[in-house]
């Protein structure tokens, strides 16, 4: 298997404009995770999925960001619009159910908002 | 807010030495793992305890976890520079399935 895969890798954008980023996890797992990884706050949970289904989005800052899961191969997180405090790296992370609990992360989408 | 709190926030040792880490969680969890990340890469998985255990090895690795304490410990013996890394303790509460990952100790080893 390719393991998660992440898109696009880096993305430098101006303030104001939309931002997708996108996951593909691994075929079979059936949780999907989004974290936001940065230096002051580390690595933190946004939402997740069971079943393409948004279980917890406690995480969200605010508004500005929805993520999707529409298919079980499919996830994106959206950001609009983007504002510099938005600069961090995104990390995508499936699991499956039976597994006991560990996660399979992604590279990371690593963003800059100017 | 992070669950877990690790200590030190890095660490500097010379191969062949052992490292050790520890973290600390705040409530009851399901289980613990830890995670290692190399600089620019996603993280990666290295073992899991469950909340019953209080011991566990894979390799030169080994996990002891003290629920009365809410606290655990990453040993990894014998150092290599190659185990220079970032790790992260990772804990899962009762009743959720979210990974609330802690701030991480910055591990470096010298050659």
């Amino acid at each position: 298997d390719a393991g998660v895969i992440q898109s696009p890798r880096h993305e430098v954008t101006e303030m104001g404009q939309e931002v997708t980023l996108r996951c593909k996890p691994i075929s079979g797992h059936d949780y999907l995770f989004w974290y936001r990884q940065t230096m002051m706050r580390g690595l933190e949970l946004l939402i997740y999925f069971n079943n393409n289904v948004p279980i917890d989005d406690s995480g969200m800052p605010e508004d500005r960001f929805s993520a999707k899961m529409p298919n079980a191969s499919f996830s994106t997180l959206k950001i609009q619009p983007s504002e510099p405090r938005d600069s961090a790296v995104y990390f995508c992370a499936s699991s499956w159910s039976e597994a006991g609990g560990e996660l399979f992360f992604g590279e990371g989408s690593r963003l800059t908002v100017l | 807010s992070q669950q877990g709190e690790e200590d030190p926030q890095a660490l500097s040792i010379q191969e062949g030495e052992n490292a050790t880490m520890n973290c600390s969680y705040k409530t009851s969890i399901n289980n613990l793992q830890w995670y290692r990340q190399n600089s620019g890469r996603g993280l990666v998985h290295l073992i899991l305890i469950r909340s019953n255990e209080r011991e566990k090895h894979s390799g030169r690795l080994r996990v002891t976890l003290d629920t009365s304490k809410k606290s655990s410990s990453l040993l990894i013996t014998a150092s290599r520079a190659a185990d220079t890394a970032s790790y992260f303790c990772a804990t899962e509460k009762i009743g959720t399935d979210k990974l609330i990952f802690g701030t991480g100790t910055r591990l470096q080893v010298f050659p």
